[in-house]
């Protein structure tokens, strides 16, 4: 069963520290993406993927970095992070090579920046 | 840019009214178009598509007609269920790596 899973779902940091988001998803997808959800913005694109070693800036990055280190695997980084990052990440998968295929969501998220 | 207009920030409903969200987008060419559902502590969840105009999708008694001349994918159902509950996301697809979200729309259904 397609499948994309996020880890871990819940995280809590102070302000300044460092953390990393884990993504795995086993759907043979080449499309990668980590979005960011917030009470009257919805979702907002932050870095996608399409495929190994890829990194694309999507549309609010700054503050964040990710890597993609297989097919499956795609990680976003916060490196110094700032109360203003707190919110629920989700991560998702697509097969780039079907037009517009609808993607494919993890369970989510939520860190806490304090 | 390409964008997906939301206007209802949120709707209250009881059960077995009739529900309409509303979902405008703005791109050019013939976007695929989208609608997600979203529930409490799940990631949203994809319920159906439409790619042409006239075309309408459907999923678990929700329906939306993609509509090119009004720009509109507004979804519908007949008679919601307290079950309904949750945030509906609208998003469009314009046949590269983007996905636009619109900004969801909470529903609330009361018994």
């Amino acid at each position: 069963e397609a499948a994309v899973t996020q880890s871990p779902r819940n995280k809590v940091t102070v302000t300044g520290g460092n953390v990393t988001l884990s993504c795995r998803q086993t759907n043979s997808h080449n499309y990668m993406y980590w979005y960011r959800q917030d009470t009257g913005h919805g979702l907002r694109l932050i870095h996608y993927s399409y495929g190994a070693g890829n990194l694309q800036i999507g549309d609010v990055p700054d503050g964040y970095k990710a890597t993609r280190t297989t097919q499956e695997d795609f990680f976003l980084l916060l490196e110094l992070a700032s109360p203003s990052q707190t919110s629920l990440y989700f991560c998702a998968s697509r097969d780039g090579s079907i037009n517009n295929q609808a993607p494919l969501f993890g369970e989510g998220t939520r860190l806490s920046v304090l | 840019g390409d964008s997906v207009t939301q206007t209802e920030g949120q709707v209250a409903l009881s059960e077995e009214d009739f529900l309409t969200i509303h979902c405008n987008y703005s791109a050019s060419g013939y976007p695929a178009l989208f609608w997600y559902v979203q529930y409490p502590g799940e990631g949203p969840q994809f319920l159906f598509r439409a790619s042409r105009d006239k075309e309408k999708g459907s999923s678990r008694g929700f329906e939306a007609t993609y509509d090119k001349g009004t720009t509109s994918f507004h979804l519908r159902k007949a008679s919601v269920q307290e079950s309904d509950s949750a945030v509906y996301y609208c998003a469009l697809g314009t046949g590269g790596y983007k996905v636009v979200f619109g900004s969801g729309t909470r529903l609330l259904v009361s018994p």
